[in-house]
């Protein structure tokens, strides 16, 4: 059965249009995070929600934000996608922070910039 | 800045030999080293982890080591089979500044039949 859940599995998008990711978690961890893995690199920490609270990687472009509407979901957002957007973007979950706790993935959503 | 390194980048093996990847980690406050697989078009999956209170674990085939002293840990599976091939990911759980996992930036592993 999957736990953390994304979709769409392949987004294509335009150059300049915004674009909204979804994840979802049958888990009811209070930690959620979106990483971004570019082609034969390890993935990359854009941010992470714990619980409501909202916490920003330093490096993260302000062309991408989050939102966690309930314990469930968690949103990203590209306002304005570039071409270097383009990437595979990662969901995960884990029970609580402090990341001695595993991290589950979820399948990731491909996003083509065109 | 927190870093891991992780070599080799790729590594191929004949079937049924050993397959060890290394990691070295910057932050000496670090506790806790996932190691992840990941196949084609999925995300990773944890196949192991050791926390800082131990020096060893094993798992049927794969094994991990950790050496805090020199803060480096590996990565050890034995008989590899065709379905070990994929990209490996060791992590560590970084205490400086924002608490998170620091990736390694993987291995390709193939084995060869």
């Amino acid at each position: 059965d999957a736990m953390v859940i994304q979709n769409p599995r392949y987004q294509v998008t335009q150059f300049g249009k915004p674009v909204t990711l979804s994840c979802s978690q049958t888990l009811n961890h209070n930690v959620m995070y979106w990483y971004q893995q570019k082609s034969s690199q390890a993935p990359k920490l854009l941010f992470h929600y714990y619980d409501k609270d909202f916490n920003n990687e330093a490096d993260t472009p302000d062309n991408f934000q989050s939102r966690r509407p309930n314990t469930s979901f968690c949103f990203l957002d590209i306002r304005s996608p570039g071409l270097g957007d383009a990437a595979m973007y990662l969901c995960a979950t884990s029970r609580d922070l402090g990341g001695v706790d595993e991290q589950f993935f979820g399948p990731g959503t491909r996003l083509t910039v065109l | 800045g927190e870093n891991v390194e992780q070599h080799p980048s790729t590594l191929s093996v004949q079937e049924g030999d050993s397959a060890v990847i290394k990691c070295t980690y910057s932050d000496s406050a670090s506790n806790y080293f996932p190691w992840y697989k990941q196949e084609l078009g999925k995300g990773p999956q944890l196949i192991i982890d050791i926390r800082s209170n131990v020096g060893e674990k094993k798992d049927q085939r794969i094994a991990v080591t950790l050496n805090k002293t020199a803060k480096h840990f590996s990565l050890h599976i034995t008989e590899t089979q065709p379905e070990d091939s994929a990209v490996y990911f060791c992590a560590a759980h970084i205490i400086q500044g924002a608490q998170k996992l620091v990736f390694g930036q993987g291995t390709r592993l193939t084995i060869n039949p």
